[in-house]
């Protein structure tokens, strides 16, 4: 079955404390990307890469980071978690269709909660 | 500044009509626009997508229209259920990959 996972689905941490968000998936896409979805503020992105060692900041990327070393895996990483970083997480991925993003599958999201 | 507005308060409709959302865009050149379905607490789902060179695009009981001079595009579900409540969202391209989402529209479908 062809799908985004994300590990894990909820977690209660404190201020400071690293942690990473894993996030995978079993269709060759060429793209992936991480966004927060947050009350009032919608869906945003926060990095995106379009292959491997290619990644790229979206619309809020600070206090995040990411690696893409292989092509299915693109994990989150939050060096020093924060209080306003406590959201609900989805990773992303898609094929390329030339210069334009196919359909994006979406995983079935990661509800953070930092303390 | 670059904005995506969908309407924010929800639309209510019977079932069996049609439903019209509204993706209204400011200082955007998007190549190609999408538009999500997103039930609570899980991830949006994909619908279509219209490339900027298509006014019109239908699948099944959905149409969305784009329009680049207005810049705006429309999302119709026709013959309305109450399986269709949720919140649609739309996006645009921003720059070639980044993808910005508007906020999101709920929709509920009433028997």
């Amino acid at each position: 079955e062809a799908q985004v996972t994300q590990n894990p689905r909820y977690l209660i941490t404190v201020t400071g404390k690293k942690l990473t968000v894993t996030c995978s998936q079993n269709m060759n896409h060429e793209y992936m990307s991480w966004y927060r979805q947050d009350p009032g503020l919608g869906l945003r992105q926060i990095y995106y890469s379009m292959n491997v060692e290619v990644t790229d900041k979206g619309d809020v990327p600070e206090g995040y980071k990411v690696s893409r070393k292989e092509k299915r895996n693109f994990p989150l990483i939050l060096e020093s978690p924060s209080p306003n970083q406590t959201s609900l997480y989805f990773c992303a991925s898609s094929s390329l269709a030339g210069a334009l993003l196919d359909e994006q599958f979406f995983g079935p999201g990661t509800r953070l909660t930092v303390l | 500044s670059q904005k995506i507005e969908q309407n924010s308060e929800a639309l209510n409709i019977q079932e069996g009509k049609t439903a019209t959302l509204t993706c209204n865009y400011t200082n955007y050149s998007p190549a190609y626009l999408q538009w999500y379905r997103q039930d609570p607490g899980r991830g949006p789902v994909f619908l279509l997508l219209i490339r900027e060179n298509e006014k019109e695009k239908r699948k099944e009981r959905l149409k969305v229209t784009f329009d680049t001079t207005l810049k705006q595009s429309l999302f119709h579900i026709t013959a309305s259920q109450p399986a269709d409540s949720a919140t649609y969202l739309c996006a645009l391209d921003n720059s070639g990959y980044a993808l910005n989402f508007g906020k999101g529209t709920s929709l509920l479908v009433t028997p």
